[in-house]
């Protein structure tokens, strides 16, 4: 079974401090996704991660993914009030039943990011 | 056109009654989805429909019911909910069925 696990679930940032969310998967993914979302709304795309060693940068937050570890992390530089949300990463999973339909995203817990003056 | 939309915002609905969910894009893309989000939850995936042809999520009850007139519409049909069943739906869609989602800004659903 594919499981996806984040870490830290939740985390209280300073503002202008800098901090690291981790994603590990459990098995095979060359691709892998980073999303935002904010209370009661819906999923904001950060990255697209395709390949290993890809790394993506967008204002405060850079990702990074590593295949062979299994492992892709979302840095954040000199967090500010606005980069308050809740951060999910997610893997492509395993085929679905149906023949030739493919294709549906697991997702981690998500970390809680909350950034505090 | 680069967005998913989708209508209602919010529904609140009984167990006896019989509502619909609607996802519209127009971005050409030819994989839709539907997830389920509880809160402080990850969504779970629902369905998914690529080239019009569905994709069953095995664990999804019989009262929710998807269906795909077209490339563009994907529609959640609801049926004798249970309150357990209130939740955020989300609509996504992505250009083939393994490209990157896009998702809908949502409806939020409540079973009295």
């Amino acid at each position: 079974e594919l499981k996806v696990e984040q870490n830290p679930l939740f985390l209280s940032m300073q503002e202008g401090k800098n901090y690291t969310i981790y994603c590990n998967y459990s098995t095979t993914s060359d691709r892998l996704y980073w999303y935002r979302q904010d209370p009661g709304k819906s999923l904001e795309s950060l990255f697209v991660l395709l390949s290993n060693g890809a790394v993506k940068q967008e204002g405060r937050l850079m990702a990074s993914l590593d295949t062979k570890a299994r492992l892709s992390t979302l840095h954040i530089t000199a967090a500010v009030h606005d980069l308050s949300a809740t951060y999910f990463c997610a893997v492509d999973g395993p085929y679905l039943t149906v023949e030739g339909s493919q294709g549906n995203l697991i997702f981690g817990k998500g970390t809680k990011l909350s950034v505090k003056p | 056109d680069t967005e998913v939309t989708q209508t209602p915002k919010h529904l609140v609905m009984g167990m006896t009654n019989k509502k619909s969910l609607k996802c519209e894009q127009h971005m050409g893309h030819r994989a839709m989805y539907w997830y389920k989000q509880k809160a402080k939850k990850p969504p779970e995936l629902m369905f998914v429909y690529s080239y019009e042809k569905l994709s069953i999520n095995e664990s999804v009850p019989s009262r929710f019911s998807p269906e795909c007139p077209n490339s563009s519409l994907l529609n959640l049909h609801l049926h004798a909910l249970q309150p357990e069943d209130s939740a955020l739906y989300l609509c996504a869609s992505s250009p083939t069925h393994d490209g990157e989602q896009y998702f809908g800004p949502g409806t939020r659903l409540t079973v009295t």
